[in-house]
């Protein structure tokens, strides 16, 4: 059964950067067949796509946080990572890794087929 | 950039049906995903490709898509259904492309 798994600091002082990893357990992240994305959901609001990778390292971004944030694949170690710069405190939320599918002979993404169990990432000094 | 719309909040007694509207232009020529979201946990697929189930999802879970309206319909609705619910399509339309989820519709089982 595939498994995700969020880690990285639950507080990120203001003006820092979030760094944050995704290791995938049960499945290979070099799968042809998946891109590797985050998404975040602010308390109480809903659900904002961030990025998403596949194993080559071709990325798509969510233009609206393109500029601050960087998604990277570790193939070695089953691993993808994001990193969020100059966080404020709008930047807190609960981020969630999660396997997209690929539609068939496409470059589109298809459904979010796996989550992982989601981190609680606050901005505070 | 492309949006959805959901409405933030759906009603319905047990044993009744609920439908959940996701608005979005020209949807009907796009695949829509559908999400179920409880409290505390990460959200669970529920419909694909506007009207296929995954795997140990119940029947009562059904979607269609057409024009301007994709739809989420949950059968014979039990309490176990109250959640909230986001669609989400692949927009290819815009550049650049990307994913985009609907702001989310809080059912209730009344």
């Amino acid at each position: 059964q595939l498994q995700l798994q969020e880690s990285g600091p639950g507080l990120v002082k203001p003006s820092e950067t979030l760094s944050l990893t995704c290791t995938v357990s049960g499945g290979s992240i070099s799968s042809s067949s998946y891109y590797w994305g985050w998404i975040r959901q602010p308390p109480g609001k809903g659900l904002e796509w961030i990025g998403s990778i596949y194993y080559s390292g071709s990325t798509y971004y969510n233009p609206s946080l393109k500029s601050r944030v960087t998604i990277s694949v570790d193939t070695s170690k089953n691993q993808f990572s994001l990193k969020l710069s100059s966080v404020t405190a709008a930047d807190t939320a609960v981020y969630y890794c999660a396997r997209h599918e690929i539609v068939p002979y496409s470059s589109r993404l298809g459904a979010i087929s796996y989550w992982g169990q989601g981190t609680l990432v606050t901005v505070s000094s | 950039s492309y949006v959805l719309t959901q409405p933030p909040s759906v009603s319905v007694a047990p044993g009744q049906t609920a439908r959940i509207t996701c608005g979005g232009n020209n949807i009907g020529s796009k695949s829509v995903h559908w999400y179920q979201q409880k409290p505390g946990q990460a959200p669970v697929l529920v419909v694909y490709d506007d009207s296929d189930r995954p795997s140990g999802i119940p029947e009562r879970f059904s979607g269609s898509n057409s024009g301007n309206t994709a739809t989420l319909t949950i059968s014979r609705v039990e309490a176990g259904d109250e959640a909230d619910y986001y669609c989400q399509v692949w927009d290819s339309s815009s550049d650049p492309q990307g994913v985009v989820f609907g702001g989310g519709t809080k059912l209730t089982v009344l």
